[in-house]
């Protein structure tokens, strides 16, 4: 099957620099995407790799090593707004824009 | 600005009932998704349709069924509900797209439905 994992829940502060891992059991994806939500909000898309490399995107970057079956989400100069819920997707080859999303990264931001 | 729009935010229903979640989205996407959202689980495909009138099974189809008669009406159905579908339910639209090129989907507020 394919399974993208992530840590649960990520507490950093305010200012600061803050990492969330993806890592994925499938030879079968294009790239990889990154979406925000908020509690009780929709899902909004933030990035995506098709090739290996770091992509960024004003304070977020996002990272893909496909030989590694691993990729990243980088945020820096965290600010308060940026508390929310954190999701890989791979997108499935065989056409469609169909994603499969990892478990999901809560993200704290504290003072 | 894409409006993906689902017709209830809060919805409560008995088990053994057939059960209507509609969404609406008004630019002109091919692409409609249906999911269910699960602590710890993330986001799970339960359908999937391409066009009018096309659809595909997702990776947890059993107990739901779908709907596309227009390209902008994307229903989703549970045929006999169970308590073990209460959950959220997240719809979504994008364009299509293919050769690896990926395009946002755009997610509705979502329905959260309790069976009891």
């Amino acid at each position: 099957g394919q399974s993208l994992e992530q840590p649960s829940e990520v507490t950093a502060v305010e200012g600061a620099i803050v990492q969330i891992n993806c890592t994925y059991q499938t030879s079968g994806f294009y790239g990889l995407s990154w979406y925000q939500q908020h509690d009780g909000g929709a899902p909004t898309f933030l990035s995506y790799n098709a090739l290996d490399g770091l992509e960024e995107t004003g304070r977020f970057s996002s990272f893909l090593s496909r030989s590694d079956s691993y990729g990243y989400l980088l945020l820096q100069e965290l600010q308060m707004k940026d508390s929310a819920s954190y999701f890989c997707a791979g997108l499935l080859t065989g056409g469609g824009n169909k994603l499969t999303f990892g478990t999901g990264t809560q993200l704290k931001v504290e003072l | 600005d894409v409006k993906v729009t689902q017709s209830s935010r809060y919805l409560v229903k008995r088990t053994g009932e057939k059960v209507f979640l509609e969404c609406v989205q008004d630019m002109d996407h091919e692409n409609m998704f249906w999911y269910r959202q699960d602590p710890g689980l993330g986001l799970r495909l339960i359908y999937f349709s391409y066009d009018v009138k096309m659809k595909e099974k997702g990776d947890i189809p059993e107990g739901y069924s779908v709907s596309r008669e227009k390209k902008e009406r994307f229903s989703l159905i549970l045929e006999s509900a169970s308590t073990n579908q209460t959950s959220m339910y997240l719809c979504a639209s994008s364009l299509q797209t293919g050769g690896g090129r990926v395009r946002p989907q755009h997610f509705g507020d979502g329905t959260r439905l309790s069976i009891l």
